[in-house]
C-alpha cells in the first residue's frame, strides 16, 4: 500500500538553528500538508499545497516556516530560527483528487523534533 | 474558540460495548475527516465524509450537514480499537482538528 515517507524520525537541535524536515507523498496526490502537534495537545493545521504554491496557511505559519517541493517527490517544511516551542511532532499528510472514497488523506509516521 | 468540539473527552468500555463519538463544528465545510491516532503517534484515517454515511468493518461514521454534527460509531469493540479519535473538517483545503476522543477497550 502506497505510504507518505517521512525523514528524519526525530530530530534534535539548538534553538536558533534551522531545520528542515522531509516528507514523500504518495505519488499520483496532488493536495499535501504539514501538520504540528505539541505533546499532550491537538493536532494543529500548519499549510496546505497545490499546483505548485501554499494554498491555506494557519496563523501558526508564519514567517519563520517555509515549505517547498524541490523535486516531483520531496516536499519539505523548514523552519528558519528555531525556538523552544516549535517542539512538536510534525506531520506530513497528502491527499488525491479523485471519485468520493478516493478522497483519503494519508498521514506520514511524523517526525519529533526537539528544540533545546 | 474551538472550531471543532468532540464528546467525550475519554471514553472506557467494555470490550464488546457499541460506542459513540460525536464531533460538532461549527464552520462551513468541504468534508470532514475521522481520524485515529495509534499509542505510538502515527495517524490512520479512517473515514472522509461531505454527506450520509459510511461503513468500514465495524466502524461506521455519519454526518448530517445541517446540524453540523458528525458520529463515529463502533461496534462490538474490542481492545485493538483502543486509540485517540480525532475528527477534522476540511475548508477549502485549510484543517479544523477536535482535541480528540481517547478510547481503552478493556477486555
Amino acid at each position: 500500500e502506497p505510504e507518505v515517507t517521512q525523514t528524519p524520525s526525530h530530530q534534535v537541535t539548538q534553538m536558533g538553528q534551522e531545520v528542515i524536515l522531509r516528507c514523500v507523498p504518495i505519488s499520483n496526490h496532488l493536495y499535501f500538508y504539514w501538520y504540528r502537534q505539541i505533546l499532550g495537545q491537538k493536532v494543529e493545521f500548519l499549510v496546505s499545497f497545490y499546483n505548485n504554491e501554499i494554498s491555506e496557511k494557519s496563523e501558526i505559519f508564519d514567517d519563520q516556516f517555509s515549505v517547498e517541493r524541490p523535486d516531483g517527490s520531496n516536499f519539505t517544511l523548514k523552519i528558519r530560527s528555531t525556538k523552544l516551542e516549535d517542539s512538536a511532532m510534525y506531520f506530513c499528510a497528502s491527499r488525491s483528487l479523485g471519485a468520493a472514497g478516493a478522497n483519503v488523506l494519508t498521514f506520514g509516521a511524523g517526525s519529533r523534533l526537539t528544540v533545546l | 474558540k474551538n472550531e471543532v468540539e468532540q464528546s467525550p473527552q475519554n471514553l472506557t468500555a467494555q470490550e464488546g460495548e457499541f460506542i459513540t463519538i460525536n464531533c460538532s463544528y461549527s464552520v462551513g465545510i468541504s468534508a470532514l475527516h475521522w481520524l485515529q491516532q495509534h499509542p505510538g503517534g502515527g495517524i490512520v484515517s479512517l473515514f472522509m465524509l461531505s454527506s450520509g454515511k459510511k461503513k468500514h468493518g465495524r466502524l461506521i461514521a455519519t454526518i448530517n450537514i445541517q446540524e453540523k454534527h458528525s458520529s463515529l460509531h463502533i461496534t462490538a469493540s474490542h481492545p485493538r480499537d483502543s486509540a485517540v479519535y480525532i475528527c477534522a473538517v476540511r475548508t477549502g483545503n485549510q484543517f479544523y482538528f477536535g482535541t480528540g476522543t481517547s478510547l481503552t477497550v478493556i477486555p
